[in-house]
């Protein structure tokens, strides 16, 4: 089916460990966003790309990287996870950025322990 | 400050009444504004958006911008238990960013 999917769906992982989420679209959105959730934060970004190999820091980048070497795809990493990085994760897409309707993976609950 | 303030409720309705949801953005230059509706552990869907001062209507939906307030709000009439989520406010500042509020959870009961 076309769409955005994110996978794992779930993920537990200690702390200092190297993480990565992996994000898929089948739309050729040029656009692609990472956010996190946290209660009483909303959703903030991370990171955003606005087409393959630009990408660009969001709100709370830092222990984070993320890399786009191909349209469909829009990875994140964590380097070296910490308990702080507990939380849903959400990927995005957008046709023509930020300013248009974002669609959304079905997210990624990371516990780091 | 935020950038986006919403009150996070929950904000509780009964069916059939007409739910106010409100949200304040700080940054004067910002020009889009969306609301975005989430199911308890789903992603969020965009059900509004709005760019210019005045109302917008969808349906049972309708957005209304303040430019001038800072004020941007959501009206649900005929509310229906459906309803019931978390409604995300988000707003393109000047920087080209979007940020989003902290949600307001609705509760519509039958």
């Amino acid at each position: 089916d076309a769409g955005i999917t994110q996978s794992p769906r779930y993920k537990i992982t200690e702390t200092g460990r190297q993480v990565t989420l992996m994000c898929h679209q089948t739309w050729s959105h040029s656009y692609m966003f990472w956010y996190r959730q946290d209660l009483g934060h909303g959703l903030r970004l991370i990171y955003y790309s606005a087409a393959a190999d630009i990408t660009d820091k969001g709100e709370v980048p830092d222990g984070y990287v993320v890399s786009r070497s191909k349209t469909e795809n829009f990875p994140l990493t964590l380097e070296s996870a910490t308990r702080s990085q507990t939380s849903v994760y959400f990927c995005a897409s957008s046709e023509g950025g930020l300013n248009e309707k974002l669609f959304f993976g079905s997210g990624t609950q990371l516990s780091v322990l | 400050q935020k950038e986006v303030e919403q009150n996070s409720g929950p904000l509780s309705v009964p069916e059939g009444a007409i739910a106010s949801l409100n949200c304040t953005y700080s940054d004067r230059g910002s020009q889009s504004f969306f609301w975005y509706r989430q199911y308890s552990g789903k992603s969020p869907e965009l059900i509004m958006s709005i760019y210019s001062n005045g109302d917008k209507e969808d349906g049972r939906f309708t957005a209304q911008l303040n430019k001038a307030s800072q004020y941007v709000s959501l009206l649900i009439r005929d509310s229906q238990p459906s309803d019931s989520a978390t409604y995300l406010c988000a707003v393109t500042n000047q920087g080209g960013k979007l940020i989003f509020g902290q949600g307001t959870e609705l509760s519509v009961k039958p």
